[in-house]
């Protein structure tokens, strides 16, 4: 079966840096993204990343590893506004777009 | 550009009641996504469609739904009867379909379903 596994809920302190990991299992690999949602609000797009290595966008960036089939999203310089959770998708060979059940990240003062 | 435009955002009607989702996507993205949403199955993909077919339709719960995409513009997701366990938020996407594109989709900003 097809499997995306996140960590349910992760805590920081605001200033300092998060590491949200995402492992997967999918028929095929074409792609991963991140999403970030707000409590009450859409997912919006954040990073996509379809070869090995660190895309970085300003304070948030991503990393691949295929051969592993694991990802992660990086976030420094927390604030409170970065309150969310945080969805790792991928695209398996059927370009059909697997869901993790998102990883829920509370900053605290 | 507006983004993906859905409606009604909130919606509560008595179980049996017949429930029409309403979506606009994107100008010019020719991929469009139901999704439905809650916290004990996370995100859950319903249907989507590609030039206004339905691609995939394997996520649809049961005979009582039903989606239509009569055009590029348009998309309605229905649900008749409907029944307290449809109580979620119901979220469309919209995504432009390239071979040189990531093909990153956005949300529209979900329509809030309670049966009640």
């Amino acid at each position: 079966g097809q499997n995306i596994d996140q960590p349910t809920e992760m805590t920081a302190t605001e200033g300092a840096i998060v590491q949200i990991n995402c492992t997967y299992q999918t028929s095929g690999f074409n792609g991963l993204f991140w999403y970030q949602q707000h409590a009450g609000e859409a997912p919006t797009f954040l990073s996509y990343n379809v070869l090995d290595g660190l895309e970085e966008k300003g304070r948030f960036s991503s990393f691949l590893s295929r051969s592993k089939g694991y990802s992660y999203l990086l976030l420094k310089e927390l604030q409170m506004k970065d309150s969310a959770s945080y969805l790792c998708a991928v695209w398996d060979s059927n370009y059909q777009l697997i869901w993790g059940a998102g990883t829920k990240l509370i900053i605290k003062p | 550009d507006a983004g993906v435009i859905q409606s009604p955002r909130h919606e509560v009607t008595e179980m049996g009641q017949e429930v029409t989702l309403r979506c606009k996507p994107i100008s010019g993205h020719n991929s469009l996504f139901w999704y439905r949403q809650t916290m004990m199955r996370g995100l859950e993909l319903l249907i989507y469609f590609n030039n206004n077919v339905p691609i995939d339709d394997s996520g649809m719960p049961e005979d009582r739904f039903s989606a239509k995409m009569p055009n590029a513009s348009f998309s309605t997701l229905k649900i008749q009867p409907s029944e307290p366990r449809d109580s979620a938020v119901y979220f469309c996407a919209s995504s432009h379909t390239s071979d040189a594109s990531t093909d990153t989709q956005y949300f529209g900003p979900g329509t809030r379903l309670t049966v009640l």
